[in-house]
């Protein structure tokens, strides 16, 4: 098994662009997370789907922040615009829930390192 | 303050030496916990997981659970410069479908 794919692994962008981060989760999980990793906040939960729906978006800092799964095998975590305090490690999971809502391990990906400049 | 503590280091040990790592946390429903290895530029992987309060035992790891205390433990014996990385709890209640809530992460440096 590939594990978690994301891609890219790094992206240094300017202050107002665009960013797209990518997630293929593990073939036959149900449940995908979106998670940001910085030195002063640690690792933070942004958004996370079942079985390709959004089950809590709490997590997002603000509307610059959107999220989408438009199939088991594919997400993305968009940032528009872009701004400094953006940037962090960025890690898709994946997981397997079952019926009673708690999921099993969560298998993290290699992460995107994201720098705004 | 936050629902997880975790002291960040980082914590130095000898080779072979004990490692000893702690977390509190505030939210009673608490119910599932975790311990994540982190090594440097990779991502989490699940070391150990415990449901409720107890011990739980898996080769040189150990977890231990005190909810009276609100109180997870992770012990490292003969600790291995591989064994060198930082340590994340995590932790979530029954119905939260799998919204985990991570501690700080403590680095650990285990020197030959």
């Amino acid at each position: 098994d590939a594990g978690v794919i994301q891609s890219p692994r790094h992206e240094v962008t300017e202050m107002g662009q665009e960013v797209t981060l990518r997630c293929k989760p593990i073939s036959g999980h149900n449940s995908l997370f979106w998670y940001r990793q910085t030195m002063m906040r640690g690792l933070e939960l942004l958004i996370y789907f079942n079985n390709n729906v959004p089950i809590d978006d709490s997590g997002m800092p603000e509307d610059r922040f959107s999220a989408k799964m438009p199939n088991a095998s594919f997400s993305t975590l968009k940032i528009q615009p872009s701004e400094p305090r953006d940037s962090a490690v960025y890690f898709c999971a994946s997981s397997l829930a079952g019926e009673g809502g708690f999921t099993d391990t969560q298998y993290f990906g290699p992460g995107t390192r994201l720098t705004v400049l | 303050q936050k629902e997880v503590e975790q002291d960040p280091g980082p914590l130095s040990v000898p080779e072979g030496a004990i490692v000893s790592l702690n977390c509190t946390y505030s939210n009673s429903a608490f119910q599932y916990f975790m311990w994540y290895r982190q090594y440097s530029r990779k991502g989490p992987e699940l070391l150990m997981y415990t449901y409720s309060s107890g011990n739980k035992e898996d080769g040189r790891f150990t977890a231990q659970v005190d909810k009276s205390s609100k109180y997870i433990s992770l012990f490292i014996r003969d600790s291995q410069p591989s064994d060198s990385a930082t340590y994340l709890c995590a932790m979530s209640t029954t119905d939260s479908w799998g919204k985990l809530q991570f501690g700080a992460g403590t680095q650990v440096v285990v020197t030959p």
